[in-house]
């Protein structure tokens, strides 16, 4: 069982290209979200899925998308990368949205230049 | 507006005890998490308060209280792999996390 996984582990961009970064979970969790953390500040959420199907935005939406299609996976996209999105994206899972523990994947560290 | 502040980081000697305390002020309330996040690591889930009060758990105890915003993570017999950042989230009416900066513990021999 892997849990919840992220690719790729990291990436190096340019400013202005398109980006996505992939998760997928096989824990059969109805509820996924997108956090960014930075040096000095907390995880901040990005956007989440509460069931398959639905897509909500977070603390800090703009420049990023994400649909669910499915259970299982959760993809972000950057449109246009811009240098204040380099950062570490970790994905995270749980069982429902009042679940008790949020499950997180390796995190993708990604630099945009 | 929604705060968490939590120190930024702590120095302790193993086998010590410490406590890292956790204040915030959120839209709601739905419980506080605490989880510990090694070095470029991801975050690993160690404990949920709803009620206030302490839950305890091996060497880890988290205590609430509501009334006041405050949280605090309590480690015993620390041990240097306890060396982590230590985070505390809030879930708030939302059930969406509102997670604090997070603490830095440093462990010494």
């Amino acid at each position: 069982i892997a849990g919840i996984t992220q690719a790729p582990t990291s990436q190096i961009l340019a400013a202005g290209r398109r980006m996505t970064l992939r998760c997928t979970q096989d824990m059969r969790h109805n509820a996924m979200y997108w956090y960014r953390q930075d040096l000095g500040l907390g995880l901040r959420l990005i956007h989440y899925s509460n069931t398959a199907g639905t897509t909500g935005k977070g603390e800090v939406p703009d420049g990023y998308s994400v649909s669910r299609a499915n259970t299982d996976d959760f993809p972000l996209t950057l449109a246009s990368a811009v240098p204040s999105q380099t950062s570490v994206y970790f994905c995270a899972s749980s069982d429902r949205a009042e679940g008790h523990e949020q499950f997180f994947g390796p995190g993708t560290r990604l630099t945009v230049l | 507006g929604q705060n968490m502040d939590q120190p930024t980081e702590m120095t302790a000697t193993e086998g010590a005890i410490v406590q890292i305390n956790c204040t915030y002020q959120t839209s709601g309330f739905n419980g506080l998490f605490w989880y510990q996040q090694h070095a470029g690591e991801a975050p690993t889930f160690l404990s949920y308060n709803v009620l206030d009060g302490l839950e305890e758990k091996g060497r880890f105890s988290s205590f609430l209280s509501r009334s006041k915003g405050y949280s605090y993570l309590l480690l015993k017999e620390l041990q240097m792999k306890d060396s982590a950042s230590y985070l505390c989230a809030v879930r708030d009416s939302n059930y969406q996390l509102i997670w604090g900066a997070g603490t830095k513990l440093i462990i010494k021999p």
